[in-house]
């Protein structure tokens, strides 16, 4: 049974551009978080998607935003990239809101 | 109030050593209490997690204690391996129909053998 998968693994940016980073959801799941996780720091959460529709969100910016496919898969847009939007993107899965989030290996995301 | 304070930032313990990891949390609304742990280039992974209804909490060699009026939680790694050389973060989240996890900033824990 394949776990969350993430793609791509690793992405080089130039400030200003766009860039979309997609997950898969561990089987059986149907909701999906984002985390950005910066060098030597915890996770920070992004926003939740279920049901196709965006739950929850955190204290980031509308260039950061998303969506969730009918077949639970996501993916995460980021706009007007910064330096600072370099960072570990991890995507979590898990059954409903309410269980376990299961994480991927992340992509890590470089912006020059 | 969102916030979950870690320490100690780093840790080096001897194999066989118990390594002890501190979590401080001040939003009385967090009612679970995960512990990851996380190797370089991979996701965290969710080691044992403990909700405020019990004091301590045992999976293995890892043991979560938990304090609800002092508002810390803590882990114990017994019998530390070289193997367990991983970052640990702790985290919390609120039963407000998701997780939305709140993750501390990372204990770097290096087991000599």
């Amino acid at each position: 049974d394949a776990g969350v998968t993430q793609s791509p693994t690793h992405l080089i940016k130039t400030r200003g551009q766009q860039v979309t980073l997609r997950c898969s959801p561990k089987s059986g799941h149907d909701t999906v978080s984002w985390y950005q996780q910066a060098l030597g720091q915890g996770p920070q959460f992004i926003f939740q998607y279920y049901e196709e529709e965006e739950r929850q969100r955190g204290n980031f910016p509308d260039r950061f935003s998303g969506h969730q496919f009918p077949n639970y898969s996501s993916e995460l847009n980021v706009n007007a990239l910064l330096l600072g939007d370099s960072a570990l993107y991890l995507c979590a899965s898990s059954l409903d809101r309410y269980n376990e989030q299961f994480f991927g290996p992340g992509t890590r995301l470089t912006v020059l | 109030q969102q916030q979950v304070k870690q320490s100690p930032q780093s840790l080096i313990v001897q194999k066989g050593g118990i390594p002890i990891i501190n979590c401080a949390y001040e939003n009385t609304a967090f009612d679970y209490f995960p512990w990851y742990q996380q190797f370089p280039g991979k996701g965290p992974a969710l080691l044992i997690a403990i909700r405020p209804d019990v004091s301590e909490k045992k999976e293995g060699r890892f043991t979560i204690s938990f304090n609800k009026s002092a508002k810390q939680f803590s882990l114990h790694i017994m019998d530390s391996q070289p193997g367990d050389s991983a970052t640990y973060f702790c985290a919390a989240s609120m039963n407000t129909g998701f997780q939305k996890l709140v993750f501390g900033t990372g204990t770097r824990l290096l087991v000599s053998p």
